[in-house]
């Protein structure tokens, strides 16, 4: 199938850091992405990782990819109020444009 | 640079009646999405324009149609609204071989 799965919540305290994880099912997918959305908003890019790298950082965030257990990770380091989204994993579909998205990850922050 | 523009930005209708939304990217990609958003449910691919003049079917496109008017303008038809196709609207665009999409603001519709 092409479902790619992620939990539905997470609660953090402000100032702890966040872990939202991903499975996705296609391992030819060349690209993976996280991207952002808020409250009434479109969804934005937030950062992407190629699949032969296994971790990318980039300020606050740090993307963990297992291609083994095709597995990917998002981790928001001392996480703000500002962060409370909804965040969605989406991977390639091969040798196309399409994006496959994950359900999405309700984070919420509280202080 | 207004990025990816949609309209209306919320719409209510009844059961039965038609409509088309709008969506227009001025960033001259080649590539355009139309998604359908469901509470636990992600972002679900009904249409995609991989170019101007083409169009294929994505994981939902039934009781949709589309058209790609040119290369900036994607719109999305509503042939006879059903109350299951309630549901939040977005319109994407991204450039040859880049996979970053980027996202208009989306469109509520209700149907009654």
């Amino acid at each position: 199938g092409e479902d790619v799965e992620q939990s539905l919540f997470l609660s953090v305290r402000e100032g702890d850091s966040s872990v939202i994880n991903c499975t996705y099912t296609d391992s030819s997918s060349t690209y993976l992405y996280w991207y952002k959305q808020e409250p009434g908003a479109g969804l934005q890019l937030l950062t992407y990782i190629f699949s032969n790298m296994d971790m990318k950082q980039d300020q606050r965030l740090t993307v963990l990819l297992n291609k083994k257990d095709k597995h990917l990770s998002l981790r928001i380091a001392d996480t703000q109020t500002g962060d409370s989204a909804i965040y969605f994993c989406a991977e390639t579909k091969y040798n196309t444009d399409k994006l496959i998205f994950g359900t999405g990850t309700r984070l919420q922050v509280f202080p | 640079n207004a990025g990816v523009t949609q309209t209306p930005k919320f719409q209510v209708l009844k059961t039965g009646q038609s409509m088309t939304l709008q969506c227009a990217q001025d960033m001259n990609h080649n590539s355009m999405y139309w998604y359908r958003q469901d509470p636990g449910m992600g972002l679900r691919l009904i249409y995609y324009s991989a170019s101007e003049g083409t169009t294929d079917k994505g994981e939902v496109p039934n009781g949709y149609n589309v058209s790609r008017l040119n290369k900036r303008e994607f719109s999305l038809r509503l042939e006879s609204a059903a109350p299951s196709q309630t549901s939040v609207y977005f319109c994407a665009s991204s450039g040859q071989g880049s996979g970053e999409q980027f996202f208009g603001p989306g469109t509520r519709l209700t149907v009654l």
